[in-house]
């Protein structure tokens, strides 16, 4: 399975766009790029996934560049309800195993 | 999106009790399901995988036959505590994927208090 570093924490202001990138050195020709959101005492919610290239919807952008090695998660305009704990994960359907959380970055928004 | 449910979202029992925690796909037909174990300002560790109709695996330090899941349809697995302690108390996570998707869908989480 494809490993992932992160920063294990960030900051931010409300207002600010915000960039977390991953790092996934040894990712498969098969896997893709998800990003989850987690908020204290819930479920990992499904941000965005990307293969390749750019990946845009209504909450965010995901940036990959062609080697695939790192992938970086946009948040545009972010505000105090984003603060959470943002996990990138590389995987495909298709492995038992599909998801390896790592440590997962905590994003403060500050007022 | 898809949508997974589990349930109990709480749960408090006493030591050496057993207790269950149900996980449902409810849009779609789960043929794998995990279940994950968080302790607190950690990340997910994945306890178990499980097929649709067969035995689960285990990840390597779990015990099977403290942690008893069961996948017997398509839409429900099981995850049950036996003779719980209180360091079993944790924030357990499921989640559920098809063959088709590329990615897991996941549950609400299940806080369980062991006192």
């Amino acid at each position: 399975l494809a490993k992932t570093t992160q920063p294990i924490s960030m900051d931010s202001y409300e207002g600010q766009e915000v960039n977390i990138t991953c790092s996934h050195n040894n990712i498969a020709t098969n896997d893709y790029i998800t990003w989850y959101q987690q908020f204290p005492s819930q479920g990992p919610r499904f941000i965005i996934q990307g293969y390749k290239t750019k990946v845009t919807n209504e909450v965010a952008s995901l940036f990959i560049p062609a080697d695939r090695k790192s992938s970086t998660l946009s948040l545009p305009r972010v505000s105090l309800s984003d603060t959470a704990v943002y996990y990138c994960l590389v995987g495909t359907s298709g492995s038992a195993r599909q998801l390896t959380f790592g440590s997962g970055t905590q994003l403060t928004v500050l007022p | 999106g898809a949508v997974v449910s589990q349930h109990p979202s709480r749960v408090i029992c006493k030591s050496g009790t057993s207790v269950k925690i149900e996980c449902r796909s409810l849009d779609f037909q789960a043929t794998t399901m995990f279940w994950y174990r968080q302790f607190p300002k950690k990340s997910l560790m994945l306890m178990a995988t499980s097929n649709e109709g067969s035995k689960a695996t285990y990840e390597q330090g779990v015990e099977k036959d403290k942690f008893l899941i069961n996948h017997a349809s398509l839409t429900l697995s099981t995850l049950t505590v036996t003779s719980a302690h209180p360091e079993d108390s944790s924030f357990y996570i499921c989640s559920a994927t098809d063959r088709d998707y590329t990615e897991a869908f996941f549950g609400q989480g299940t806080r369980l208090t062991v006192v």
